[in-house]
């Protein structure tokens, strides 16, 4: 199975844009059948689907955050990125990556604050 | 937003039989599979159950999936200590504008 981390910033701004990136290890991310997914949960509550991208570049976003989201994939660097815009307190949350879920990097946590 | 519904909360004492359900929709459970995730306290979700009754290489088979309509459920037999978790259902929903996955609302498990 391979291995996720999340990485960047632990305090975003409110209106600015939050920006993970999170790398694969212990296997290439353009092998397979593999789509990547982007998850989060605020403290105390439970889980929320962001979005997903195949290697193909083709997307899933949830709904509720279509707006604001973008998912992107380097496979040069066997990396995946998620960017969301115009965040609030709302979006404090650790954030988690997962391989077509059957992994999971250990999650961020990203804090929402001036 | 959770579109699946789960008990809050579910408790046995070791060695006894838990259950938990799920409830969905026709758009989502009903012509889906159902996924079930183990979270362990400050830790990231597990995968424990695929397709509905599959167990991942690692997961115990006292770990159990079942679907029926738009419900699921888990079942733990045998109950264990480790088995204190949060567990959490999900499914893709075939939306209108396109595919999203859902997550149930969580169950907290507690062994007493």
């Amino acid at each position: 199975q391979v291995q996720l981390q999340e990485s960047g910033p632990g305090l975003v701004k409110p209106s600015q844009t939050l920006s993970l990136t999170c790398t694969v290890s212990g296997g290439s991310i353009s092998s397979g059948s593999y789509y990547w997914s982007w998850i989060r949960q605020p403290a105390g509550k439970g889980l929320e689907w962001i979005g997903r991208i195949y290697t193909s570049g083709s997307t899933n976003y949830n709904p509720s955050l279509k707006s604001r989201v973008t998912i992107s994939v380097d496979t040069s660097k066997n990396q995946f990125s998620l960017k969301l815009s115009s965040v609030t307190a709302a979006d404090t949350a650790v954030y988690y990556c997962a391989s077509s879920f059957s992994s999971w990097g250990q999650g961020t946590l990203v804090t929402v604050s001036s | 937003q959770s579109v699946l519904t789960q008990p809050p909360s579910a408790s046995g004492t070791p060695g006894q039989r838990v259950t938990i359900s799920c409830s969905g929709s026709s758009s989502n459970i009903g012509s889906n599979y159902v996924y079930w995730y183990q979270q362990l306290p400050g830790t990231a979700p597990k995968l424990l159950i695929y397709r509905n009754n599959q167990r991942p290489s690692g997961v115990p088979d006292r770990f159990s999936g079942s679907k029926s309509g738009t419900s699921a459920s888990l079942a733990i037999s045998g109950l264990r200590s480790e088995d204190e978790a949060d567990y959490y259902c999900a499914a893709w929903d075939d939306s209108l504008s396109g595919s999203f996955y859902v997550f149930g609302t969580g169950t907290k498990v507690t062994v007493l």
